[in-house]
Formats: structure tokens, sequence, C-alpha cells
């Protein structure tokens, strides 16, 4: 069965700093990867995903991830974190019509 | 990429009674998605909904708890049945917009007391 690792409950980043979430999947295939972020009140809104070829994925509002498979890994990463980006982050394995989220890591972005 | 309205987007219910969930899409979408965020946990696939046949259960979950409706490509309805505070969760909507993309409703945060 498919499952998702997001070992980090709560991440505190203070505006401007690098950031990187950590992800780790189990999949018996080559996996479909995302990432998902949530802010208060809304859905969840798709930042990136990988399905294959190069394992350094760009996504939208300048984070990015990396697949290892070596690792079971999909981290997400950013070089500067703004205050907007303070939400709640899901990492997601997924195939045909079926996705697997992780807890979810709540970022928290101090000034 | 499709936008899915749902509502109510909160509600605090009463114990033992339904809520029903709305969602609308902008577009025709062969499967709708129905998944409950309970509070500190991932998300969890309840059903899947196509249009003309009845929702697809995920193990956990049964018909006569969650009955869905899915009358048109554009429109599915999710009611939460003689709920009790462990329903409290937040539900989303979901359709395939791509092949294995995904988007998601605004969600309805049901509080049961």
């Amino acid at each position: 069965a498919q499952s998702v690792t997001q070992p980090d409950i709560h991440i505190t980043v203070s505006e401007g700093a690098s950031l990187e979430l950590r992800c780790n999947y189990s999949y018996g295939a080559t996996p479909y990867l995302f990432w998902y972020v949530q802010s208060p009140g809304q859905g969840l809104q798709l930042l990136l995903k990988y399905f294959s070829g190069d394992t350094l994925v760009q996504g939208i509002k300048g984070f990015e991830a990396e697949f290892k498979r070596s690792q079971s890994s999909f981290n997400l990463r950013k070089p500067s974190v703004h205050w907007s980006d303070a939400a709640e982050y899901f990492c997601a394995v997924g195939g045909y019509s079926t996705l697997t989220f992780g807890k979810g890591t709540m970022l928290l972005v101090s000034p | 990429s499709a936008v899915i309205s749902q509502k109510p987007s909160r509600d605090i219910c009463q114990r033992g009674t339904s809520l029903t969930i709305q969602c609308q899409v902008d577009s025709q979408v062969t499967m709708m998605f129905w998944y409950r965020q309970q509070p500190g946990q991932s998300l969890t696939l309840i059903a899947t909904a196509n249009q003309g046949s009845e929702a697809t259960y995920e193990s956990g979950f049964v018909i006569d708890k969650f009955p869905i409706s899915r009358p048109n490509l554009t429109f599915s309805t999710l009611t939460v049945s003689n709920m009790s505070p462990e329903d409290s969760s937040i539900y989303l909507c979901s359709v395939e917009v791509a092949q294995s993309v995904y988007t998601f409703g605004s969600g309805t945060r049901l509080t049961v007391v």
C-alpha cells in the first residue's frame, strides 16, 4: 500500500531564509508525486508535480522539489521564504485516480 | 483548469442531524472525489462519484453514513448523516483536471456539537 510521511508537523522559518520541507513515500511502482499548499480557509492548491524525467521540478511561487528515488524522498524547497508562504503543506503520492496524502507540515514564518 | 465552488464553507450542527455539502464545477468532469480532513490528520478519500452510477466508497466509509449524489457532470453532493462530534472535520471535493492532476474545492469546515 502506498503511504506518505511528512516527519515535521510544524516548522518555523524567518522571513528571507531558505526552506526545506521533507517528504518520504512508499509506493510499489514509479510514483506520481505532488506538493499542495492549503492556506487558512482555502482549498488545496497544487504547487508542483513529478511524473517522470528531470528529477528537479519547478513549481509556482518560487518552489521546487527534488525526487530522489534512492531515498524515496520528494523534498520541497524555496530559497527565500515570504510571510505569505505561511500555510500548511501536503505531500501526496498517486497513481490513476488515487491520491494518498501525508499529514501535512505547518509552516510558520517569523519576521 | 476547473474551478470548484463548494458550499457551505462552514457549519455548526447538532448531533443526530444531517448536513448536505454541494460542489459545483465550471466544466464537465467524469469523476468527482470526496475527502475528509480530520483535525491534525491528512486527507482521506471517502468515495469516488461518477455520473450515472453508484459512488465507490473507500474502506471505512459506507453509503448510509455518507450518501453521495451525482446527477450530472458538473455537480455532486455529499451528505453527512446522523452526525456525531467525531464527524467534525473539513470535507473537500476534488476533480481530475488532467491525468493524475487534481483541483480541490475550498472545503467545508463542519463542527458537530
